[in-house]
């Protein structure tokens, strides 16, 4: 099932902070997040772990609450290159863990100058 | 590290035609997955490849659709008599073996049936 995100889309000017939600209903063994630009291939941002938490940028960090089954992202200091469409990616406990992902719908993100 | 490629980046096909996409994935990653993207949704698990054998096929895929990775190296996946439902974005990603690692995409192939 897939996990759901909110908001589905955030307006920020530069400088603003952004905070992404992302929520299953289903148990958890990771979380991955990932950015998307128009018309580009997704890309990696940072995994999160069933008992740890991975940071994957300076400015972009992420927690993991494993008994509510939901990830946020946290975006500070918006630059212009933060626009885009942001995916969570979600792998379910008790599988194999070799990273058949689940994503949500996504959340697009625009920072204005 | 020169990415996951994809070809064609592009692909307008008739209705019932056969269409086959290729990807290279980064030469040292055994993982490869097909994912396929519609406009406003996040990518859908097709299929996945460790080395050559094809360990997991989403139950969404008909059997119009196949996939092969025949040496462990590139994938190939193929959509025989395209229906219009199939336009979209395919997508190939790869990762290494070890267990929580990141997905790299490629650009995928944006594939138009009329």
């Amino acid at each position: 099932q897939q996990p759901v995100q909110s908001p589905q889309a955030v307006i920020l000017r530069e400088g603003e902070d952004a905070v992404i939600n992302c929520s299953s209903s289903k148990a958890l063994y990771s979380v991955h997040w990932y950015r998307q630009k128009h018309g580009e291939a997704p890309v990696f941002l940072m995994i999160l772990l069933k008992g740890g938490e991975q940071k994957g940028h300076e400015k972009i960090s992420a927690s993991f609450n494993e008994k509510k089954q939901q990830s946020s992202l946290y975006l500070t200091a918006s630059q212009l290159s933060y626009s885009g469409t942001y995916f969570c990616g979600t792998e379910n406990a008790g599988g194999t863990s070799y990273g058949k992902l689940t994503f949500g719908q996504g959340t697009i993100l625009t920072v204005h100058p | 590290d020169t990415g996951v490629s994809q070809n064609p980046r592009h692909k307008i096909t008739k209705r019932g035609q056969n269409v086959t996409f290729r990807c290279d994935p980064i030469s040292e990653h055994n993982r490869l997955y097909w994912y396929r993207q519609t406009l406003g949704q996040g990518p859908e698990f097709l299929t996945y490849f460790q080395n050559e054998a094809q360990l997991e096929k989403s139950r969404l895929l008909s059997d119009r659709f196949s996939a092969e990775r025949p040496k462990g190296s590139f994938s190939t996946l193929e959509i025989q008599r395209t229906e219009q439902g199939d336009s979209a974005m395919y997508l190939c990603a790869s990762s290494p073996t070890q267990g929580n690692s990141p997905l790299h995409f490629g650009n995928g192939t944006r594939l138009t049936v009329t």
